[in-house]
Formats: C-alpha cells, sequence, structure tokens
C-alpha cells in the first residue's frame, strides 16, 4: 500500500526565512511524485511533477527536489503570499492512476 | 487550459435532505472524475472515480447509496449526497484526469464545495 507523509504538519516562518517541508513516500514502484498547493476553502493548485531521483524542479521561490525516499520542497525567502498548505502525492507504478495524498504542511508565513 | 468548474462552492442544508454538487470540465472531456472529501488537516480521502457511461467505482467504506456519483456525459459528473446529516458536512473536491497527461501528474482540481448539514 501506497503511504506518504509529510512533515512538519504546521509551519511559521517570517518573511525572508527559508526553509523546507518534508515529504517521505513508501510504494512498490513510484512514477510520480506531485507537489500542489492549496489556500483555504479551495482546491489544490498543481505545482510541481517530479519523476526520478536527483531530479529539481523550481518555480518563483520554490524548488522540489526528490530521492529514493522522501521529497523536500524548499522555498526561500518567502512571501506572506505563500502562505497556504503544501500537498504532496505520490502516483505508483502499479494498478490505477490515482495519486495518493499526504496530509500536507500547512504554512503561515508572516511578514 | 483544462479547467473543472465545481458549483456550488458553499451550500447549507439540513438533515434529510439531498444535496448535489456539480463538476464541469470547461475546456476538454473527462472520461474519468475523482471525487475527494478532505476533513480539516486530513488529506484529501477519495472517494469513488466517477466514469462516463458506466457505474462509478467506490472506495472501501464509502456508501454507494448515500453518496450517489453520475457521469452522464464527457464533461459533467454530479455527487449527490443524500439524506444528508451533519457527519457529512465536509469540504468535497472533484478532480479530473486531463487526456494524455495522466503519466505526467496531469490532475486538475475543481474548487471544492463546503457542505454543512445543520
Amino acid at each position: 500500500e501506497d503511504q506518504v507523509t509529510q512533515s512538519p504538519e504546521a509551519l511559521r516562518l517570517q518573511e525572508g526565512e527559508s526553509s523546507s517541508l518534508n515529504c517521505s513516500y513508501t510504494v512498490s514502484g513510484l512514477r510520480g511524485l506531485f507537489w500542489y498547493r492549496q489556500d483555504p476553502g479551495k482546491g489544490p493548485e498543481f505545482l510541481f511533477t517530479l519523476y526520478s531521483a536527483g531530479e529539481e524542479k523550481e518555480k518563483e521561490r520554490l524548488k522540489a527536489t526528490l530521492t529514493k525516499k522522501e521529497s523536500f520542497l524548499h522555498i526561500t525567502a518567502p512571501k506572506p503570499e505563500d502562505s497556504a498548505t503544501y500537498l504532496c502525492a505520490v502516483l505508483s507504478s502499479g494498478g490505477s492512476y490515482i495519486p495518493t495524498f499526504g496530509r500536507g504542511t500547512s504554512l503561515i508565513v508572516h511578514p | 487550459g483544462a479547467v473543472v468548474s465545481q458549483h456550488p462552492s458553499r451550500v447549507i442544508c439540513k438533515s434529510g435532505t439531498s444535496v448535489k454538487i456539480e463538476c464541469r470540465s470547461l475546456d476538454f472531456q473527462a472520461t474519468t472524475m475523482f471525487w475527494y472529501r478532505q476533513f480539516p488537516k486530513q488529506s484529501l480521502m477519495l472517494m469513488a472515480t466517477s466514469n462516463e457511461g458506466s457505474k462509478a467505482t467506490y472506495e472501501q467504506g464509502v456508501e454507494k447509496d448515500k453518496f450517489l456519483i453520475n457521469h452522464a456525459s464527457l464533461t459533467l459528473s454530479t455527487l449527490t449526497v443524500t439524506s444528508a446529516h451533519p457527519e457529512d458536512s465536509s469540504f468535497y473536491i472533484c478532480s479530473a484526469r486531463i487526456p494524455g497527461t495522466a503519466k505526467l501528474g496531469g490532475y486538475t482540481f475543481g474548487s471544492g464545495t463546503r457542505l454543512t448539514v445543520v
């Protein structure tokens, strides 16, 4: 059974204070790992897909990295508008094309 | 592109009544849609997979008779919560697989529906 564990559950940062969110996963075979951003009362918004260990993707202040066991979402010099819940999901190579989601990390960036 | 529109965004209903939530793919045809339920600080829990023209596939523990799913066209899937009770209050989100991009993470999500049963 695919499992996704995200940490920390919640993170409070000051504006400009860089940090990282963690996503640990267990799958029989990884087809892809996804990061989404979810604002309160909204559906998830796609950020990145990572396919293989060593891969990195960047978008503005966000950078996602992937190893064989975990992924990190690095936030550099965050701004208050980066406040949101960040969800990680994995798609395994076996079975259906339905991703398994973690519980997310709630990020609050204070001005 | 690949936008999914979900309505209503919020609904309050009385116990015992039924509520219908619509999910439309606006600029693509969605043969498969997914319905999720999300509790505060919890992960998205897959409830069912909706297939156009056929019966939905429900996840274990999800009551088929309570959560009726209809996917009558390639652009519309509906979730009807029947005989709603306060414990059905939750955030419901639909998702669609973007044709030809599933392997690339091609899932797009609706904006969600906050259901409150009083």
